[in-house]
């Protein structure tokens, strides 16, 4: 199946910046989730947004959906270090039972 | 409350042989899905079992093959091991059924094959 495809690749920025991160999808959706990885680890899941949705907020995490564009994006206001990680975001899609289809992801580095 | 737990954390295996890699779900969820992050790649999904029975798979030849056990925790068994495999072997959970469908994720399992 494919993947949909986030931009940038990579991203630095300075602590207390904000970091946008860009995710564009091909079909149909159930929702939309962003999970986060830290150096090769196990993903932690942030947010989820589902198809009838515009907007939500998080903490210091904004999502947004357009689904007549097919793309989400993710802010994380006021960055800081330790927001150091590599962001996915992850289709859930109505014909494919209960699989995630994963991005290709953002890397972030977030400079102190 | 544990999370998703995965054993081993790395494993080292020559080509050809077998890997035998095991998830433990969070308590109360039935679903297991399995993921290979190779590197330079995206996660690919593997596997899902929910119930004791494979759901769906993904895009992998056969000699990737798991199930999932009456306490609902797993196993993922990759035979006739090829370099290619080498890669980051990720377990979520879920609870299939009503509400969010979130997937918990476990540390991972590091496969290298030399």
């Amino acid at each position: 199946s494919q993947q949909g495809e986030e931009d940038p690749q990579a991203l630095s920025i300075q602590e207390g910046e904000n970091a946008t991160m860009n995710c564009s999808y091909k079909t149909s959706i159930n929702n939309l989730q962003w999970y986060r990885q830290n150096s090769g680890r196990g993903l932690v899941h942030l947010i989820l947004i589902r198809s009838n949705e515009r907007e939500k907020h998080s903490g210091r995490l904004r999502v947004t959906l357009d689904t007549s564009k097919k793309s989400s994006s993710l802010l994380i206001t006021a960055s800081r270090a330790a927001d150091t990680a590599s962001y996915f975001c992850a289709e859930r899609k109505k014909s494919s039972g209960d699989k995630l289809t994963f991005g290709t992801g953002t890397r972030l580095a977030v400079r102190p | 409350e544990a999370g998703v737990t995965q054993s081993p954390t790395h494993l080292i295996k020559t080509r050809g042989q077998q890997a035998t890699l095991r998830c433990s779900p969070i308590s109360g969820h039935t679903s297991v899905y399995w993921y290979q992050q190779a590197l330079g790649l995206g996660l690919q999904f593997l596997l899902w079992y929910d119930e004791g029975e494979e759901r769906n798979r993904g895009n992998f030849p056969p000699r990737f093959s798991g199930r999932q056990f009456p306490n609902y925790s797993s196993e993922l068994n990759v035979n006739a091991l090829e370099l290619e495999d080498s890669a980051l072997y990720l377990c979520a959970s879920s609870f299939f059924g009503t509400g969010p469908d979130t997937q918990y994720f476990g540390p991972g399992t590091r496969l290298t094959v030399l």
